[in-house]
């Protein structure tokens, strides 16, 4: 079965660093890109970027070029998205899905973060 | 960016009703679309790719239409299990932009 699977959910203090996970199984990691996606409480959803683990080849939204960082180690089938100094506003759920060619079709369950003092 | 006009914000209907939703783009995407829906503390599900492809497992209720800038999702016949929140999401260029959604409620 193909799937994501994300870790779970963090609670960090504002200027704490974060690394979330989302480990892919079922399928060959490597020739699929990986996105992520952000909705805030109560609120829409949000493309944030997409990295292709193959080459580590990134791309960002500009909303949030330089605030987040996009990873992927492919040895272990990993994505990964970190923030160097969290803010209140970064409490969200954060999806990790993969695309298909047709945008995102697989869907991981969700990463929740909340930040607060 | 290309923008995703999505309309309307919510909508109220009845089991049984057609429902229409639409997006339009800020510029041409082709047919590079799909359409998600999400139920509360779920991940989103695909309905439907590349404007109007049928997601396998996705009730025939379900259609997508159009291509360029004007994509309208269709609920044949809305079901109970249909009340959710509704999203595009255009693939063509960089960044990749979802509408803002449709919120479907009970009547």
């Amino acid at each position: 079965e193909v799937q994501l699977v994300q870790s779970g959910a963090e609670v960090k203090k504002p200027g704490e660093s974060l690394k979330i996970s989302c480990k892919g199984s079922g399928y060959s990691f490597t020739i699929y890109w990986i996105g992520w996606v952000r909705q805030m409480p109560g609120k829409g959803l949000e493309w944030m970027g997409i990295i292709y683990p193959g080459d580590s080849d990134t791309r960002y939204s500009p909303s949030f070029q330089g605030q987040v960082t996009i990873s992927a180690d492919k040895s272990i089938s990993t994505a990964y998205l970190q923030w160097s100094s969290l803010k209140a506003s970064d409490t969200a759920m954060y999806f990790c899905a993969r695309a298909d060619g047709y945008a995102f079709h697989i869907w991981g369950q969700g990463t929740m973060v909340t930040v607060s003092s | 960016d290309i923008q995703m006009t999505q309309s309307p914000s919510s909508l109220s209907a009845s089991v049984g009703d057609r429902v229409t939703i639409t997006c339009r783009a800020s510029q041409g995407i082709l047919n590079d679309l799909g359409w998600y829906q999400q139920k509360p503390g779920k991940a989103p599900k695909r309905l439907i790719y590349a404007a109007s492809s049928l997601q396998s497992g996705v009730p025939s209720r379900f259609s997508g239409s159009g291509s360029g800038t004007e994509f309208t999702l269709t609920i044949s016949s809305l079901q109970p299990e249909d009340f959710a929140t509704y999203y595009c999401l255009q693939h063509n260029s960089y960044p990749w932009t979802f509408g803002q959604g449709t919120k479907v409620e009970i009547k």
